[in-house]
């Protein structure tokens, strides 16, 4: 079935202190992984993203990871700072094939709240 | 940097009416999308748009939706007869050839 969902609604840390949020998947075929973040009154924006032939993938202060075994992808933000406070989506691209290319549908989970504490 | 527009940011309607929610995708870019999202919920998927036509949908896009790519730059959902039940945030995106999707701002919805 469709479905991608994050263990925990709120995450409150300090600033300063490293983030990890977490997300389960549920389609083992499932190839390529996105975070979102979206902030209050916006639209989603793009994080980083994974694809299934890689354990790890790392950019500016974030990294994610993701352990197929389980079927398990987490986030990490090191040294937290009040402008990561938002909501925090993984989402899971199942899409279909279309001739050459992926339609591209992206399947996204519940939403894990930051609240960065000064 | 390019990006997604989205208009109107706000869009109030009665129930039964038509509405037509416009998106201009960043202008080198292939595949478009909506998605919506209930206050306090995940994001949904609705449909995606490629060739000039549809190439997946959701349950939720039924009969009642449509969309559109009247000429080379906007993209449109239209509701035909909108529900309560309609009222959420309607997210557009689009990409290239990657995977990667740029969202729009969104528009809300309200249908009373």
């Amino acid at each position: 079935g469709e479905s991608v969902g994050l263990h925990l609604p709120t995450l409150s840390v300090q600033e300063g202190d490293n983030s990890i949020i977490n997300c389960a998947y549920s389609n083992s075929a499932s190839d390529y992984f996105i975070w979102y973040k979206q902030e209050s009154g916006k639209g989603p924006q793009f994080i980083i993203d994974i694809r299934s032939n890689m354990d790890k993938r790392q950019g500016q202060r974030v990294t994610v990871l993701l352990n197929k075994t389980v079927k398990h992808l987490s986030l990490q933000i090191a040294a937290t700072q009040p402008g990561d406070s938002a909501v925090y989506f993984c989402a899971e691209n199942r899409g279909v094939l279309m001739g050459s290319s992926n339609t591209g549908k992206l399947i996204f989970g519940q939403g894990t709240t930051l609240q960065v504490k000064p | 940097e390019p990006e997604v527009t989205q208009t109107p940011s706000h869009q109030v309607t009665q129930m039964g009416q038509e509405v037509i929610l416009r998106c201009v995708p960043i202008s080198n870019h292939l595949y478009f999308y909506w998605y919506r999202q209930i206050l306090g919920q995940k994001v949904e998927f609705l449909v995606s748009f490629y060739n000039n036509e549809i190439s997946e949908k959701s349950e939720i896009f039924d009969d009642q939706f449509s969309v559109e790519r009247p000429d080379g730059s906007n993209f449109t959902l239209k509701i035909r007869s909108t529900k309560l039940e309609d009222s959420a945030m309607y997210f557009c995106a689009s990409r290239d050839t990657s995977y990667e999707q740029y969202f729009g701002p969104g528009t809300r919805l309200t249908v009373t």
